[in-house]
């Protein structure tokens, strides 16, 4: 079936430096995708989308890349901050399916 | 514009009890859904409901859960006899209608089976 991965569990960054997360995803037919931040104790938030006939978003700080020939999708933060530490979860939608299929999580640190 | 409203936000049920949880979607949010979360891992889906509804159940245990969404008042998750196993975070998210949009998630209930 189809399945939504990422490939490190946890980073940790310097404060101010950059933050790229990855993820993997399996289902080719998949056309929403979704990053979310999940902070400890609270529910996802949402962070930012892309589509399908995109493969570059941008967002405040954050960037979103889709490559669908490898089926591979990244989050990079700008200048990350202690406020950015969090759990950060791909997900992805196929087909007006309504739900959504949540990848494992990264853990991402920032060293002050 | 509250968000999704979840409550409790902590449940503490013996072994065998029943276990209601329940979620507001935010307003103008037709689209509900219910995932489980484990301790470290990833989020899990279990259903989405719209109203009177159940689009979706393939992640639904088969035996003591089940979830509606009434016409009227919130969605309910709904666990019998509850066992260790089902000690979990259970986060209820809502959408608008129309197709593909992120969602905006409760802050959770905390179900602990003692």
């Amino acid at each position: 079936g189809e399945s939504v991965g990422l490939h490190l569990p946890t980073l940790s960054v310097q404060e101010g430096d950059n933050s790229i997360i990855n993820c993997a995803y399996s289902n080719s037919a998949s056309d929403y995708f979704i990053w979310y931040k999940q902070e400890s104790g609270k529910g996802p938030q949402f962070i930012i989308d892309i589509r399908s006939n995109m493969d570059k978003r941008q967002g405040q700080r954050v960037t979103v890349l889709l490559n669908k020939t490898v089926k591979h999708l990244s989050l990079q933060i700008a200048a990350t901050q202690p406020g950015d530490s969090a759990v950060y979860f791909c997900a992805e939608n196929y087909h007006n399916a309504g739900k959504s299929t949540f990848g494992d999580g990264t853990t991402l640190t920032v060293k002050p | 514009n509250a968000g999704v409203m979840q409550n409790p936000r902590h449940l503490v049920r013996r072994r065998g009890q029943e276990a209601r949880l329940r979620c507001s979607p935010m307003k103008g949010h037709s689209h509900v859904y219910w995932y489980r979360q484990l301790p470290e891992e990833g989020l899990k889906f279990m259903v989405y409901l719209q109203k009177e509804n159940i689009i979706d159940e393939s992640g639904m245990p088969k035996e003591r859960f089940s979830a509606e969404f009434p016409k009227e008042g919130p969605s309910i998750l709904r666990i019998q006899q509850v066992v260790r196993g089902d000690s979990a975070a259970y986060f209820c998210a809502s959408s608008p209608p129309g197709g593909d949009y992120g969602y905006t998630f409760g802050s959770g209930t905390r179900l602990t089976v003692v």
